[in-house]
């Protein structure tokens, strides 16, 4: 069955650099998010992203946060300047279409920031 | 925005008990509702969604939901769990055409005992 997957499963990094999680959706997917879950804390969406643009986002994604569909099969989001704070579980999902279908979700990327 | 919450984050039951999480949201119009369970160092996986029809969904492995809108509820329920059940489970609802995020309830986890 395919999946979700994600790169790397844990990332350790000083507070000001640059961080770059990495997933590939499933690859007949159109349309791709990611998530994020502080401990303890509720999984809350940050950005969703189609044909190449962002289609929504939420107040946590500021100008420190971008994505990118680099190739016909990552799908990334890049941290510029790293803070206490960003440390997080962090999730992937596609979906294959819009309003109906579910979104599958990768294992997560957690993202420790020292 | 939605708003989901779940109470009891953690029960520990037998094996054979029945099972019932709630999970009530804030009111935003038309919603898609979602269960989705994590198993121990695995993926985020859906158990069921309603979207319309039947208020009484089933999903996988037993679990079904009723959607009660005048209660602005979703609660989840399994009449006998196993100790494979053991696993956090999140409510998830979507809300609005065109809003494809997911607001996610904190979660809760569940331990079956033998």
């Amino acid at each position: 069955e395919p999946e979700v997957t994600q790169t790397p499963s844990h990332q350790v990094t000083q507070m000001g650099q640059e961080v770059i999680l990495r997933c590939v959706p499933i690859s007949n997917h159109l349309y791709f998010y990611w998530y994020r879950q502080i401990l303890g804390q509720k999984v809350e969406f940050l950005v969703s992203f189609y044909n190449n643009e962002i289609s929504e986002k939420s107040e946590i994604f500021d100008d420190q946060f971008s994505v990118e569909r680099p190739d016909g099969s990552n799908f990334t989001l890049k941290i510029r300047s790293t803070k206490l704070e960003d440390s997080a579980m962090y999730f992937c999902a596609s979906t294959e279409g819009d309003l109906y279908n579910e979104q599958f979700f990768g294992p997560g990327t957690r993202l420790t920031v020292l | 925005a939605q708003s989901v919450s779940q109470h009891n984050h953690h029960v520990i039951l037998s094996e054979a008990a029945s099972l019932e999480l709630g999970c009530n949201y804030s009111y935003g119009g038309t919603v898609n509702l979602f269960w989705y369970v994590q198993y121990p160092g695995q993926h985020l996986q859906l158990l069921l969604k309603y979207f319309s029809g039947d208020p009484l969904v089933k999903g996988i492995k037993g679990f079904e939901a009723e959607f009660i809108k005048s209660k602005f509820s979703f609660n989840l329920r399994k009449p006998s769990v196993q100790w494979s059940d053991t696993a956090e489970y999140f409510c998830a609802v979507r809300g609005g055409y065109g809003n494809n995020r997911l607001a996610f309830g904190k979660g809760n986890q569940v331990v079956v005992i033998p």
